[in-house]
């Protein structure tokens, strides 16, 4: 169980397009996802936290307007690269909290990953 | 500066080697320490949880040790296997929302 997805796996595109990746949970409802950016040979850095039914919280120095999130339902993220630039090219991987009620606790799964690539 | 420094970059071992990485961090207070493994161009796997009251948490032939003095973690592997390169992560949650990443070990095990 606690399945992530992501798609597409890889994408290419030209620069000033927008891109859409997807993240869902596949066998457990979540109410908050996370989307990351992670460069080569680095650590994983948060961009943005998404909560269902309402705007995501995003992290200092990422811009909102560039990176669009919709959490609409308890499922599904989706993060939009609006005017992608090649310096945007990075390694999005998405995470999806998952609430186990029965021990009070929380963890969070990773989706697989989206390989962006802007030329 | 990151608050997870893990060490080293990267490793080679051979097949059937134990090997030992280590996690060195500032957060504090936390809520509990994971190691992650990450294949190329995929997203992180949990491999243990240690809240920072547990010292040792094992799975499989992979056993996590924890120090909240001294604020050390280790990941050791035993016996070691082709599947297991890959890159290991040290990650440090504040609270069930917030995670500090390290910059991750690359593993590799040769024949």
């Amino acid at each position: 169980g606690a399945v992530v997805s992501q798609h597409p796996s890889r994408v290419i595109c030209k620069s000033g397009t927008s891109v859409k990746i997807e993240c869902r949970s596949l066998d457990f409802q979540a109410t908050t996802m996370f989307w990351y950016r992670q460069f080569p040979k680095q650590s994983l850095m948060l961009m943005a936290t998404s909560n269902e039914g309402s705007k995501a919280t995003y992290e200092q120095g990422v811009e909102k307007d560039k990176f669009l999130i919709n959490h609409a339902s308890l499922t599904l993220s989706t993060l939009t690269v609006t005017s992608a630039h090649p310096e945007d090219s990075s390694f999005y991987i998405c995470s999806a909290m998952l609430d186990r009620v029965s021990s009070g606790t929380y963890e969070q799964y990773f989706g697989p990953g989206t390989r962006l690539t802007v030329t | 500066k990151n608050q997870v420094e893990q060490s080293p970059q990267s490793l080679i071992i051979l097949e059937g080697k134990n090997c030992t990485l280590q996690c060195n961090y500032t957060v504090s207070p936390f809520s509990n320490l994971r190691w992650y493994k990450q294949d190329t161009g995929r997203g992180p796997v949990s491999l243990t949880i240690m809240t920072f009251s547990e010292n040792t948490k094992s799975n499989g032939r992979y056993t996590a040790t924890l120090d909240a003095d001294t604020k050390q973690s280790s990941l050791h592997i035993t016996a070691s296997q082709l599947s297991d390169s890959a890159s290991y992560i040290c990650v440090v949650s504040l609270n069930d929302y917030k995670l500090s990443f390290g910059a991750g070990t690359t593993v590799t095990v040769r024949a």
